[in-house]
């Protein structure tokens, strides 16, 4: 079955550097991929997506990249802020499922 | 918007008890979700309806465990009886159109069964 990981539990950067988060998906089927931030109390937030005919999305001070060859899925956060920390889960669409990885742990040093 | 709604936040309740937690989905969606949140598994599927349906309940973990959908605004999560190794943060989630859009969560209910 699909396994969605990240390759680290924790990520601390200083305040205004570029975060690079990553993600690992095993299923080539996964057709779909969203990134969600989640704060101490709340629900996932929905950051972005992209499907697997892209490689390339970008957002508002975000970018989700997908290796489709390599399966690898990367979030890129710019000029980090302090609102930026939190916990960030990718999420693979396997078929009839969302697979969600264990998440990491973004800080943001002021 | 207001968002998908949970209720309650909170819940702590002893062993044996029966719980239900509470979740109106955002007006519209035709995609109704419950996950489990846990340190140990992460977040985890439990059941799913469509247009209020039941369409998958293969990860609910036992008979204890039950969901209904009455209405396209409305849905429960029941455990009965309630055992400890329950205790997780349950969250409920609306889309539309399944999994291949954005799942729209709720802030979750943290039950704890002491």
């Amino acid at each position: 079955g699909e396994s969605v990981g990240l390759h680290l539990p924790t990520l601390s950067v200083q305040e205004g550097d570029n975060s690079i988060i990553n993600c690992a998906y095993s299923n080539s089927a996964s057709d779909y991929f969203i990134w969600y931030k989640q704060e101490s109390g709340k629900g996932p937030q929905f950051i972005i997506d992209i499907r697997s005919n892209m490689d390339k999305r970008q957002g508002q001070r975000v970018t989700v990249l997908l290796n489709k060859t390599v399966k690898h899925l990367s979030l890129q956060i710019a000029a980090t802020q302090p609102g930026d920390s939190a916990v960030y889960f990718c999420a693979g669409h396997p078929g009839n499922d969302m697979r969600f990885g264990a998440g990491t742990r973004l800080t943001v040093k002021p | 918007d207001a968002g998908v709604i949970q209720s309650p936040r909170h819940e702590v309740t002893e062993m044996g008890q029966e719980v239900t937690l509470r979740c109106k989905p955002i007006s519209g969606h035709d995609y109704l979700f419950w996950y489990r949140q846990t340190m140990m598994r992460g977040l985890e599927l439990l059941i799913y309806f469509n247009n209020n349906v039941p369409i998958d309940d293969s990860g609910m973990p036992e008979d204890r465990f039950s969901a209904k959908m009455p209405n396209a605004s409305f849905s429960t999560l029941k455990i009965q009886p309630s055992e400890p190794r329950d205790s997780a943060v349950y969250f409920c989630a609306s889309s539309l159109g399944g999994f291949s859009s954005p799942l729209h969560f709720g802030n979750g209910t943290r039950l704890t069964v002491t």
